[in-house]
């Protein structure tokens, strides 16, 4: 009953660092995303990708790059981490078919958060 | 630019009161409105409206959309503790890959 997964949880950098957060769904789903949520700003798309081999850019797509290995996983990578990365990251997929959400329904994961000093 | 604009951004009620939360949209190609709850981690799913005037119901909850208008309603009768969440509206536009567009929530704190 895994749903979506990521990993790590929490995380700490120094600004500069790199990391990668992982992601994985367990639900067959064609669709899969990277949100980020900050206090007052609501959830904001970083990346997203429709089907297995295709990524796209979101609203706020800077300093962050992704790879879709495969149709389970997603991961979301910050090559030089700076202080206005600091955030919650959420993962989520969904049964997405001919183009649109095919319940409405994203399933999201429970969050990392990072924080970059 | 499509937004989601969600009012208030807070309420704190006592339990058993009724409250209505509200979210207004302006969106290209609307295609649904979709409602979430927020506790302490990952959002959850509650709704999702596609046409004008239809109640959607669950328990002591209710939505309805107004497309005319551009706007949505998330009720909750007989409000309880366990309401106590952020609620997020969304909304997906046609051709958008599935991508939803958030509004920054309403923070509920249901008082005993």
């Amino acid at each position: 009953n895994a749903g979506v997964t990521q990993t790590p949880k929490f995380q700490v950098l120094k600004t500069g660092q790199s990391m990668t957060l992982q992601c994985a769904q367990d639900m067959n789903h064609n669709s899969m995303y990277w949100y980020r949520q900050d206090p007052g700003m609501g959830l904001r798309l970083i990346y997203y990708s429709a089907s297995e081999g295709t990524t796209d850019k979101g609203e706020v797509p800077n300093g962050y790059n992704v790879s879709r290995l495969n149709k389970r996983e997603f991961s979301l990578r910050l090559e030089s981490a700076a202080p206005s990365q600091t955030s919650v990251y959420f993962c989520a997929s969904s049964a997405l078919t001919s183009g649109r959400i095919d319940t409405g329904e994203l399933f999201f994961g429970e969050g990392s958060r990072l924080t970059v000093l | 630019e499509d937004k989601v604009v969600q009012s208030p951004l807070s309420l704190v009620v006592h339990e058993g009161d009724t409250v209505t939360l509200n979210c207004s949209y302006e969106v290209t190609n609307f295609r649904s409105l979709l409602w979430y709850k927020q506790e302490k981690k990952a959002p959850t799913f509650l709704f999702m409206l596609t046409s004008s005037g239809i109640e959607k119901k669950s328990g002591r909850l209710s939505s309805i959309l107004d497309k005319k208008e551009l706007f949505s309603i998330l009720n909750i009768t007989a409000t309880q503790t366990g309401d106590s969440a952020v609620y997020l509206c969304a909304v997906e536009a046609r051709g958008s890959q599935g991508n939803l567009i958030f509004g920054k929530g309403t923070k509920l704190s249901v008082k005993p």
